[in-house]
């Protein structure tokens, strides 16, 4: 099972948006409403930013959000702010065979 | 709020064992599913696999072979074996938690990881 694919890089200015895609497979992202989100800062652990395709938990802003078409999902961040230039990965539930996938990774850039 | 806190040896030979343990603090182990998830050096995330409290497992079956999580209820607690390591299992190893949804008479996990883990690092090298 390969790494669901998302680009390298993306950035904007504080206050615009940015969106980042995720490409799977029928098998993966396009087969099943499962796709979450996850923010990582460096040296720190991943966070839960989005569930579910779309779902955001408790805490986090909504200016984060999900979507899903096809067998690529994106997550959207409006309003850029400092603290949102992180690391970004997708992950889709695979089956019940391979389970969970996660994407390449995407760095978010504030400029 | 539950906290999660991976330890164990930080360097490991190649062709031994890698183990690692995850203590569950905050609240109770049971109920739901944990996983182990890693990420090599400058590299991405890889779902190694999950336990129930119970005791069912699932593994990546990239990893099948070689990985072996087990539970301890009693100290909540949960672990990590990885036999054969190479220098390509180097990685910041963290443990989450799955939540799960009750149906049809059983609990099934769903299918995003939180909290987690602030990872470890394990380098396998002589």
């Amino acid at each position: 099972q390969s790494a669901l694919t998302q680009p390298r890089s993306v950035s904007g200015s504080p206050g615009q948006s940015v969106t980042i895609s995720c490409t799977g497979t029928s098998s993966d992202v396009g087969g099943y409403n499962y796709v979450s989100w996850y923010q990582q800062h460096p040296g720190k652990a991943p966070k839960l930013m989005i569930y579910d395709v779309s779902k955001r938990p408790s805490g986090v802003p909504d200016r984060f959000s999900g979507s899903k078409s096809g067998n690529t999902a994106s997550l959207t961040i409006s309003g850029l702010q400092a603290e949102d230039e992180a690391d970004y990965y997708c992950c889709s539930y695979a089956g019940s065979y391979t389970y969970y996938v996660f994407g390449t990774g995407t760095k978010v850039t504030v400029l | 709020q539950v906290q999660l806190q991976e330890s164990g040896p930080g360097l490991v030979k190649p062709s031994e064992t890698l183990s690692l343990t995850c203590t569950v603090s905050g609240g109770s182990i049971s109920s739901y599913y944990w996983s182990w998830i890693r990420q090599p050096p400058g590299k991405g995330l890889e779902w190694i696999g999950y336990i129930y409290y119970s005791g069912s497992t699932n593994y990546n079956p990239s990893l099948k072979s070689r990985v072996t999580i087990s539970v301890d209820t009693s100290k909540n607690q949960f672990s990590l074996k990885l036999s054969s390591v190479t220098a390509a299992d180097t990685a910041v190893y963290y443990c989450a938690r799955n939540p799960y949804y009750y149906g049809s008479g059983s609990y099934y996990p769903l299918n995003w990881f939180d909290p987690w883990g602030q990872g470890t690092l394990v380098t396998v090298s002589s």
